[in-house]
């Protein structure tokens, strides 16, 4: 799979955007970008993910770059409650297998008042 | 709707005990996953089922380590003769199949202390 970069920390205000880069600049062409979560003493917690086309859910947005080499996770109007570690993976693509997930260090995500 | 269940929460053995960790995933979903996180760790993936056979035993840390499925539903991952390095929390995710598009949902995993 490929390699993914993260800034180890951010801050957010509350009621502010949170936009989360990832770098996947050896992404191959069937690798999938996911975004999860983990708040302390819980199990992680799928966000969003996506191929090659910007995606939307109730929970965030994901902007991926047009090479494929980078993508955004946006949390519109961060809440104390999404102060976490936040992972971006990258899944191969459908082999006739399962792939497993490889989360790195993420980035921790403190959102202030 | 319910998630992906785990028990025990907490366990705390001693070294040397065999320990049994349950999951219970997503109503329908046939592809099942066990990982453990250590302390301060990433997770380390262990195996998966897709229904009740297991394709990829290659990331069980030792013979000691085993996990079954039975109907396609709950899976149970047996640690024998614990050691402390089995110290971690162990966490069972599931999906409704094994494709890459679909994503792993996780329960909140069983912390396992081996004194």
């Amino acid at each position: 799979d490929a390699k993914t970069t993260q800034p180890p920390s951010m801050d957010c205000a509350e009621g502010r955007a949170a936009n989360l880069p990832c770098n996947h600049s050896t992404i191959s062409g069937n690798e999938y970008v996911y975004w999860y979560r983990q708040i302390h003493s819980q199990g992680p917690q799928y966000i969003i993910h996506g191929l090659k086309n910007n995606e939307t859910n109730e929970m965030a947005s994901l902007i991926i770059t047009e090479d494929r080499k980078s993508s955004t996770l946006i949390l519109p109007h961060a809440t104390l409650r999404d102060t976490a570690v936040y992972y971006c993976i990258v899944r191969v693509g459908n082999t006739g297998t399962a792939s497993k997930l490889t989360f790195g260090t993420g980035t921790r995500l403190q959102v202030t008042l | 709707g319910a998630g992906v269940s785990q028990s025990p929460s907490n366990k705390v053995t001693e070294k040397g005990k065999d320990v049994e960790l349950r999951c219970d995933p997503i109503s329908g979903h046939t592809a099942l996953y066990w990982y453990r996180q250590s302390l301060g760790q990433g997770l380390e993936f262990l195996i998966y089922f897709q229904g009740n056979s297991a394709p990829d035993k290659s990331g069980l840390p030792s013979d000691r380590f085993s996990a079954e499925r039975t109907g396609g539903s709950v899976s149970t991952l047996t640690i024998q003769r614990t050691q402390q390095e089995d110290s971690a929390v162990y966490l069972c995710a599931s999906s409704p199949t094994v494709l890459s598009n679909q994503p792993q949902h996780f329960g909140d995993g069983t912390r396992l202390s081996i004194l």
